[in-house]
């Protein structure tokens, strides 16, 4: 069946350090992947997507995104975090084939450490 | 620029009561959709419109309705709410088919308490 996977519902980082956030998926053919930030009681904003044309994808605020089939994986980072980057970041996927219904995975709540 | 618009913003109801949820966008968009968001399950696809006059089953759709009479517009309704239907609703639209096309933009949400 096709799906994706958020590991790390929650995840704390100092300001400054590395983010990390984890996306796999599970297809027989790589889809769309895409990232959203939702910031509190606010509605999803894109961060990034890809769409095969460059396996590395650069957002806004300073993330990107590595695309690697092997893996089945869509890695969110960011070499330096920030306290505004606190939010909850989605992954999301369109599998291939139907009217591009995006599968959203179950989010990771990013908390930065002063 | 208004992009997607929801209202209500927030709404209580009683059980078995009935509301109807408003989303409209500007921006000519063929697609739209309604998700429900609640804790450690991320966003969940309600109902889906492909282009006016069309509606479809998303992968929660029990105990909602939903109607695109206008392009621009995409109603959701709840017949008689319940408790478990108490949650965050978005609505969102994208502009249609091909790679280019696929980003979908968001409205605010809707807070619904069902009690």
């Amino acid at each position: 069946a096709q799906s994706v996977t958020q590991l790390g519902s929650h995840v704390s980082v100092s300001e400054g350090a590395l983010v990390l956030l984890r996306c796999n998926y599970s297809s027989s053919v790589p889809p769309y992947l895409f990232w959203y930030v939702q910031y509190p009681n606010q509605g999803l904003q894109l961060l990034l997507k890809y769409t095969s044309a460059a396996t590395l994808v650069k957002g806004i605020n300073g993330f990107e995104a590595e695309f690697k089939k092997s893996e089945t994986s869509f890695h969110l980072t960011k070499p330096s975090a920030h306290m505004s980057d606190a939010a909850e970041y989605f992954c999301a996927v369109i599998f291939s084939g139907g009217y591009q219904k995006v599968t959203f995975g179950i989010g990771t709540k990013l908390q930065v450490i002063p | 620029n208004a992009g997607v618009t929801q209202t209500p913003k927030f709404r209580v109801l009683k059980t078995g009561q009935s509301m109807t949820l408003l989303c409209a966008q500007d921006m000519n968009h063929e697609y739209m959709y309604w998700y429900r968001q609640d804790p450690g399950m991320g966003l969940r696809l309600i109902h889906y419109s492909v282009g006016e006059g069309t509606t479809a089953k998303g992968e929660v759709p029990d105990g909602y309705n939903v109607s695109r009479l206008k392009k621009q517009n995409f109603l959701l309704g709840l017949e008689s709410a319940a408790p478990s239907q108490t949650s965050v609703y978005f609505c969102a639209s994208s502009p249609g088919t091909g790679v280019a096309n696929t980003e979908a933009f968001f409205g605010q949400g809707t807070r619904l308490t069902v009690v």
